[in-house]
């Protein structure tokens, strides 16, 4: 099956510092890739949609101007979290779809792991 | 409101026992897919299966069985004979036709098998 990579896997920060992490898709292209948040023991949450070559959607209650979403190409997309908090740890995991239809499989990433001291 | 409904947060049996996890859905669309996904402790998301709402016939991959109802708006999930390595958080999704493709979780079942 397709192969979604994340970077990093883990990273711990500073409050107030900016992480980046990257979603790759490694042997197709993502049309559209989604990201979401998952917080201990609590279900995964959508918080944007992101299309190659334009701006992410977002879900309701995420701020766009917290989580800065990028998919400059069709192999990479990155998810900035800007001036993180403590309460923006959680579990990011994103995925990628190869098409634009509804029975496109979506393929997701391993998840990266941000704590925010 | 499209929704999906894991009454079961947390399941523990001793192994080789069956187990099946529940799962009820909500939409308004008639067409759709439904999905299980497996999350052990390490937080990677394995793909289980796929349906799509046209396919109401059941489905058995070794050990493991689907159960779709569109009468009951349900897809239950059973693993027979379990295995400690079936141990982990397990998610029943949907994606309605109308839902530009965006997957929605369930709450999840964290099963644990016990030796």
């Amino acid at each position: 099956g397709a192969v979604v990579s994340q970077h990093p896997s883990r990273v711990i920060c500073k409050s107030g510092t900016s992480v980046k992490i990257e979603c790759r898709s490694l042997d197709f292209q993502a049309t559209t890739m989604f990201w979401y948040r998952q917080f201990p023991k609590q279900s995964l949450m959508l918080m944007a949609t992101s299309n190659e070559g334009s701006k992410a959607t977002y879900e309701q209650g995420v701020e766009k101007d917290k989580f800065l979403i990028n998919h400059a190409s069709l192999t990479l997309s990155t998810l900035t979290v800007t001036s993180a908090h403590p309460e923006d740890s959680s579990f990011y995991i994103c995925s990628a779809r190869e098409g634009q239809g509804i029975k496109d499989t979506q393929y997701f990433g391993p998840g990266t792991r941000l704590t925010v001291l | 409101a499209q929704k999906v409904t894991q009454a079961q947060t947390e399941i523990s049996v001793v192994e080789k026992e069956d187990v099946t996890l529940d799962c009820v859905y909500e939409t308004r669309d008639t067409t759709y897919y439904l999905f299980w996904y497996k999350q052990p402790p390490s937080g990677e998301l394995v793909f289980l299966i796929r349906r799509n709402s046209f396919d109401e016939q059941n489905e058995i991959s070794g050990r493991y069985s689907w159960n779709f109802q569109k009468s009951t708006s349900s897809f239950n999930f059973t693993i027979t004979a379990s295995q400690v390595v079936d141990s982990a958080v397990y998610f029943c999704a949907l994606t309605p036709y109308s839902s530009a493709s965006k997957i929605i979780f369930g709450s999840g079942t964290r099963l644990s098998i016990r030796p």
